[in-house]
């Protein structure tokens, strides 16, 4: 059964203080990694898609990068507007996009 | 990228009834995607719609709980049906947008069963 998994749960960081949110997977036959920001109240906003392992995508202060198992998703300096849910969802061929239930990512000024 | 309009934002309804979430799109798309998110969990894919078919339910969900209409190829619409307070969760909607976009989802509508 294809699993996603994200850690931690909730993670809170000071302004500027850089840190990584951690998306495991057990995708058969992965066709693609998505990232997604969610806001309270709000539906997901896509960030990234990865494709391949070694594959690696950057937006302003977050970077995205892909291993055969798992992915990341790197803040650097975080600022208090990058608060919010970040979810991870893997595609396969057979199976519909699968989510892991997501990182609180809280930043402090 | 795709703008997904989808109302309600929110309800509050009594058990028993039935509520339709509506989900517009601004351009023509194959397939549109239904998903429940439940409190403090992630998003579940409830079924896909294509125009001119059956929509295709996923393990857990049936078609006289959760009835789906795609009349064309840029609206659906979901219901959900003899509600009861399990069933409060956030309904969102989706389509596959090209590799640069993802899946782009509606701001979704926010259900409380009471």
């Amino acid at each position: 059964e294809d699993q996603v998994t994200q850690s931690p749960e909730a993670l809170r960081l000071q302004e500027g203080e850089s840190s990584s949110l951690n998306c495991s997977y057990t995708v058969s036959g992965l066709r693609g990694l998505f990232w997604y920001r969610q806001d309270p109240g709000k539906g997901p906003e896509f960030l990234f898609t990865l494709y391949s392992a070694g594959e690696e995508k950057e937006k302003e202060r977050l970077k995205a990068t892909l291993t055969k198992k798992e992915s990341f998703l790197h803040i650097t300096a975080p600022k208090p507007e990058d608060s919010a849910t970040y979810l991870c969802a893997g595609l396969s061929g057979n199976t519909p996009l699968v989510f892991g239930k997501g990182t609180r990512l809280s930043v402090i000024a | 990228s795709a703008v997904i309009s989808q109302k309600p934002s929110r309800d509050i309804c009594q058990r028993g009834t039935s509520l339709t979430i509506q989900c517009q799109v601004d351009s023509q798309v194959t397939m549109m995607f239904w998903y429940r998110q439940q409190p403090g969990q992630s998003l579940t894919l409830i079924a896909t719609a294509n125009q001119g078919s059956e929509a295709t339910y996923e393990s857990g969900f049936v078609i006289d709980k959760f009835p789906i209409s795609r009349p064309n190829l840029t609206f659906s619409t979901l219901t959900v049906s003899n509600m009861s307070p399990e069933d409060s969760s956030i309904y969102l909607c989706s389509v596959e947008w090209g590799p640069n976009y993802g899946y782009t989802f509606g701001s979704g509508t926010r259900l409380t069963v009471v």
